[in-house]
């Protein structure tokens, strides 16, 4: 497909695991983006990269999080040792550009017992 | 900082009705872009319109239209002839140029479209 995508769609961990969430942008986007779904909320951003560097990580909400993008494609977002209030829907974008129009993917659903 | 008011948070139509969702929003950028989206269902953002701040031209596409004022800083999206289709949340959100343009979104607005 040439849209975003995502994967897995849904994960339940236990309090305390970790857990690793992918995204596969639209080819040739530069820039790569990571947002945090609350329910009933407004996505929130959390990070962005452009190309493999990381320019952006200041909405990370703690140290367990962590992403990377290492060659420049597929970013993997990394959540240590996961709390109940990680509990949310995790959104990837893609644009072509940093200026550009940001395209989503479906969206990673993360339950936390 | 950039900051998006939804106010409306629910609203409900019967089918073929005209609706306007609300969008304020506040930032002392100059340069800066708009952006509504709509959330379905199934959760996926899907992209409906862009507008940077220099033009304030009012867009139609089809059934969806959307007025841009800068003197109120409003940017608020007009669905006419409602379809069920068009049920979803929608969010209107906000990026400034020269930063790495992460959006600041609002809360959204949940539309029911009933037959």
């Amino acid at each position: 497909g040439a849209g975003v995508s995502q994967s897995p769609r849904y994960k339940v961990a236990k309090r305390g695991q970790d857990v690793a969430l992918r995204c596969d942008p639209i080819s040739g986007h530069v820039s790569l983006f990571w947002y945090q779904q609350a329910l009933g909320q407004g996505p929130e951003f959390l990070t962005y990269f452009q190309n493999e560097a990381q320019l952006d990580k200041s909405g990370l909400p703690s140290d367990r999080f962590f992403a990377e993008r290492p060659e420049g494609s597929v970013s993997t977002l990394k959540i240590q040792r996961t709390q109940q209030e990680d509990s949310a829907v995790y959104l990837c974008a893609s644009s072509r550009d940093t200026t550009d129009t940001q395209y989503f993917g479906p969206g990673t659903r993360l339950t936390v017992l | 900082a950039q900051k998006v008011t939804q106010a409306q948070t629910e609203i409900s139509v019967v089918e073929k009705e005209d609706v306007t969702l609300d969008c304020v929003y506040e930032t002392r950028d100059t340069t800066y872009y708009l952006f509504w989206y709509k959330q379905p269902p199934s959760g996926e953002l899907v992209f409906l319109i862009r507008r940077n701040s220099f033009d304030e031209q009012n867009e139609i596409s089809g059934r969806y239209s959307w007025n841009f004022q800068k003197s109120t800083s409003s940017f608020n999206f007009t669905i006419t002839a409602s379809q069920v289709v068009d049920s979803a949340v929608y969010f209107c959100a906000l990026s400034v140029y020269g930063a790495n343009s992460k959006l600041t979104f609002g809360k959204g607005i949940t539309l029911s479209v009933r037959p």
